[in-house]
C-alpha cells in the first residue's frame, strides 16, 4: 500500500461546484502539504500543516481551504471551483527534522469545465 | 517570482553518457537543496539532497554539486540509463521547511 494516498486520482467537474481532495498517510509524519503543478511552473505550495492544530497558507492559497482532521489526514477544498484551478494536485508529508525530504502521493488530476 | 529556476526544459542524452541538470536560486536563506524525480502518473520521489554547508554529495550514480557563491547547483547522472528518463525537479528550503520548486527538466535517455 502507498504511504501517501490521494483520492480521487482523477476528477472532472463544473465551474462553481465544491470539490474536496483527500490525503491520508501511514508514515506517521506530523507535517503535511498541498501543492499544485502547472505546466512550466513546477509545484507551488497551497497550504501546509505542521500538526493537527496548525494550518498555514502557502504562496497560492486564494480559492482554497484545508482541514487537518487527524495526524494522518489532510484534505483540500475548492469551495467554488473555477477553470484556472484545473491542475495536478499533490499531497506530501515530512518528518519534523530539518532537511528531511517530503514524500508525495501520486496526485489528483482535476479538470474544471 | 520564482526563487528556484531550471532554465533547461528538456535534455536528451545517450545511454551511458553523463546527464547534467542545472538549477539556480535567488534566496540566500535557502539551506537545503533537493532533487526529485517524477514519472508520468506518479508523484515526485526524492532522489538526493545537499546541505548548504557542503559542496558535493554523492549517492551511487547521482552527484549533486552546490556553488553557494553563484547560487547554483547541478545534478550529475553517470552513466545515464533508460530508466532515468523522467522529469527532474530542483527544490530548496530555508529554516521554515517549505519547499520552493523549479519548473522541472525533462530528461530523455536515448538507446
Amino acid at each position: 500500500d502507498a504511504d501517501v494516498t490521494q483520492t480521487p486520482r482523477n476528477r472532472i467537474t463544473k465551474t462553481g461546484k465544491r470539490i474536496m481532495l483527500e490525503c491520508s498517510q501511514t508514515k506517521g509524519h506530523d507535517r503535511m502539504y498541498w501543492y499544485r503543478q502547472d505546466p512550466g511552473l513546477g509545484l507551488r505550495l497551497i497550504y501546509y500543516s505542521f500538526d493537527v492544530k496548525d494550518i498555514n497558507k502557502g504562496e497560492i492559497s486564494d480559492g482554497y481551504s484545508v482541514s487537518r482532521q487527524a495526524q494522518a489526514k489532510f484534505s483540500l477544498s475548492l469551495e467554488s471551483a473555477i477553470p484556472n484551478q484545473t491542475a495536478l494536485y499533490f499531497c506530501a508529508t515530512s518528518d519534523s527534522v530539518a532537511g528531511q525530504p517530503q514524500h508525495f502521493g501520486d496526485g489528483t488530476r482535476l479538470s474544471i469545465l | 517570482d520564482q526563487q528556484v529556476k531550471q532554465n533547461s526544459p528538456s535534455l536528451s542524452v545517450q545511454e551511458g553518457r553523463i546527464s547534467i541538470l542545472n538549477c539556480d536560486y535567488t534566496n540566500s536563506m535557502f539551506d537545503y537543496f533537493l532533487w526529485y524525480k517524477k514519472y508520468p502518473a506518479e508523484g515526485p520521489t526524492f532522489l538526493i539532497s545537499i546541505s548548504s554547508i557542503k559542496d558535493k554529495n554523492e549517492d551511487g550514480r547521482f552527484t549533486v554539486f552546490l556553488n553557494k557563491s553563484a547560487k547554483h547547483l547541478s545534478l550529475h547522472i553517470v552513466p545515464s540509463q533508460p530508466g532515468d528518463s523522467a522529469v527532474y525537479f530542483c527544490a530548496a528550503s530555508a529554516q521554515d521547511y517549505k519547499l520552493s520548486f523549479g519548473a522541472g527538466t525533462t530528461v530523455t535517455v536515448r538507446a
